[in-house]
């Protein structure tokens, strides 16, 4: 089982907004970086650090952290948006590099 | 911009070793700033991180895999690989390589590998 865990499965209707959240004990001292995997794709960087998008990552992309729940919110969704999206951090004794178990996005 | 880009054999008996190669373009691997990691994704499943080296060769693996895991580097080749002996058909993946920033997360991928473990 993850150390970090997400909601299976999330729906947003198009141009609304949506977040999909990472819940472990280990993002009271790290961050959760947050990626966006297409079906036969590389996973794509979206969210690092406190919340900083890479270049060419569109600014609807934010993240942020409260205790033990990391939050990736998608502002005005897109349907180049429907993907999956893993979060991944550090595990508890900070040794182990872990990713939650990841949350496949539908856009209506 | 950086690339990355596995190669390796598609299907790998049991019992036997499999062997992975990423080669890095657009990039030094021996720029002394990054990590290069290896990750796997089983079918229908999650990312699992397998481990990843400095170019100098040190080296950080996932506990659970660790027994079986060989991690090495080639900086003429900018080239890293992976070894996994002993598979079985749980060893069944997408297999990713991935830089890795800070030892924390992974800003390049490549696009990953289908091994399948299967006699």
């Amino acid at each position: 089982s993850s150390e970090l865990t997400q909601d299976p499965a999330v729906s947003v209707a198009l141009g609304q907004t949506v977040g999909i959240t990472c819940q472990g004990d280990s993002l009271r001292n790290y961050f959760a970086t947050w990626y966006q995997h297409k079906p036969g794709q590389a996973p794509v960087l979206v969210i690092f650090g406190k919340n900083s998008r890479p270049s060419g990552i569109p600014d609807r992309f934010s993240g942020s952290n409260s205790g033990n729940t990391a939050s990736l919110t998608i502002t005005g969704a897109q349907a180049e948006d429907e993907a999956d999206y893993y979060c991944n951090s550090r595990d508890s004794t900070g040794d182990r590099l872990v990713f939650g178990g990841g949350t496949k996005l539908t856009v209506l | 911009q950086v690339q990355l880009q596995e190669s390796g054999p598609g299907l790998v008996k049991p019992s036997q070793t499999l062997s992975l190669t990423c080669t890095v373009s657009g990039g030094s691997i021996s720029s002394g700033i990054y990590y290069w990691s290896w990750i796997r994704q089983h079918p229908g499943k999650g990312l699992e991180w397998i481990g990843y080296i400095y170019y100098s060769g040190s080296t950080y693996y996932n506990p659970s895999l660790k027994s079986r895991v060989t991690i090495s580097v080639d900086t003429p080749k900018n080239q890293f690989s992976l070894k996994l002996s002993s598979v079985t058909a749980a060893d069944t993946a997408v297999y990713y390589c991935a830089r890795v920033v800070g030892r924390y997360y992974f800003d390049y991928w490549g696009q990953g590998t289908l091994v399948t473990v299967s006699s």
